[in-house]
C-alpha cells in the first residue's frame, strides 16, 4: 500500500529557501506530485517529477527526488507571502492519488 | 478554458439526510475523482471514474456512492449522513487518467465545504 509522510510545519523568512520534504513507500510509483492549497481553496498542481529524474527546475521551484531512500522534496526559492500555503506531496498508482498530511508553511516579514 | 467547476459550493445538512454533489470536468477530460478532505484524515481517494465505469475505489462505506454521466460529468451522493463526514469534498479531472499518474496530471476544482449538524 501508499504511505506518504510529511513534516507538519515549516516557518520561513520571506526572501529565504523554504525546503518542503516528503517521504513515500510505493516503490512503484512513476510519478510524484507537489500540490499547493490555498485557505478556501482547491488544490493546485505545482509541478511533478519522473521517478526516473533526480532533479527537475522550474522557475523558482526545484523538486529532487532521491529513488533510493524513497525521499522526496521541494525547494521554493526567494520566498514570497503568497507562498503561505499547505502543501501537499502525492503519488499516483491505480488511478488515484495518495496525499501526505501536508505541510503549513508560514512566511514571516 | 474553464476549470473543473463543483456545485453546491457549500451545503449544510442534519444526521440522516442524504447529500447529492456535482463535478463538471475540464472539457474534454473524461476522467473524474473524488477526494475527502478532513482535517483529521487528510486528503483521501473516493472513486474514479472514466467513460461511466468506476476504475477504482477507495476505502470508504457503501453509503459513498457516484456515477459519471455520458458527457462526463460526475455526481456523488451521501446516504445517511453522520457527523464524520463533515468534509470538503474535492473533485479532479484528467483527460483519460492513467493507471500510474504522469503528465494527464489531475485538475482539482474549488471543493464543496459539507457540514453535518
Amino acid at each position: 500500500g501508499e504511505d506518504v509522510e510529511q513534516s507538519l510545519f515549516l516557518s520561513v523568512r520571506e526572501g529565504d529557501s523554504s525546503v518542503i520534504n516528503c517521504t513515500y513507500t510505493d516503490s512503484s510509483s512513476t510519478y510524484l506530485y507537489w500540490y499547493k492549497q490555498e485557505p478556501g481553496a482547491g488544490l493546485q498542481l505545482l509541478t511533478y517529477i519522473f521517478s526516473n529524474m533526480d532533479m527537475k527546475q522550474d522557475q523558482r521551484l526545484t523538486v529532487l527526488l532521491n529513488k533510493k531512500d524513497k525521499h522526496l522534496s521541494l525547494r521554493i526559492a526567494d520566498t514570497q507571502t503568497g507562498d503561505s500555503a499547505i502543501y501537499f506531496c502525492a503519488e499516483s498508482s491505480d488511478y488515484k492519488l495518495s496525499f501526505g498530511a501536508g505541510t503549513t508553511v508560514t512566511v514571516r516579514a | 478554458k474553464a476549470g473543473v467547476t463543483q456545485t453546491p459550493r457549500y451545503l449544510i445538512k442534519t444526521r440522516g439526510q442524504q447529500v447529492t454533489l456535482s463535478c463538471s470536468p475540464i472539457s474534454g477530460h473524461r476522467s473524474v475523482s473524488w477526494y475527502q478532505q478532513t482535517p483529521g484524515q487528510g486528503l483521501q481517494f473516493l472513486f474514479e471514474y472514466f467513460s461511466e465505469t468506476q476504475r477504482n475505489k477507495g476505502n470508504f462505506p457503501g453509503r459513498f456512492s457516484g456515477r459519471q454521466f455520458s458527457n462526463s460529468r460526475s455526481e456523488m451522493n451521501v446516504s445517511t449522513l453522520e457527523l464524520g463526514d463533515s468534509a470538503l469534498y474535492l473533485c479532479a479531472s484528467s483527460l483519460v487518467g492513467t493507471p500510474g499518474g504522469g503528465t494527464d496530471t489531475q485538475y482539482f476544482g474549488p471543493g464543496t465545504r459539507l457540514t453535518v449538524l
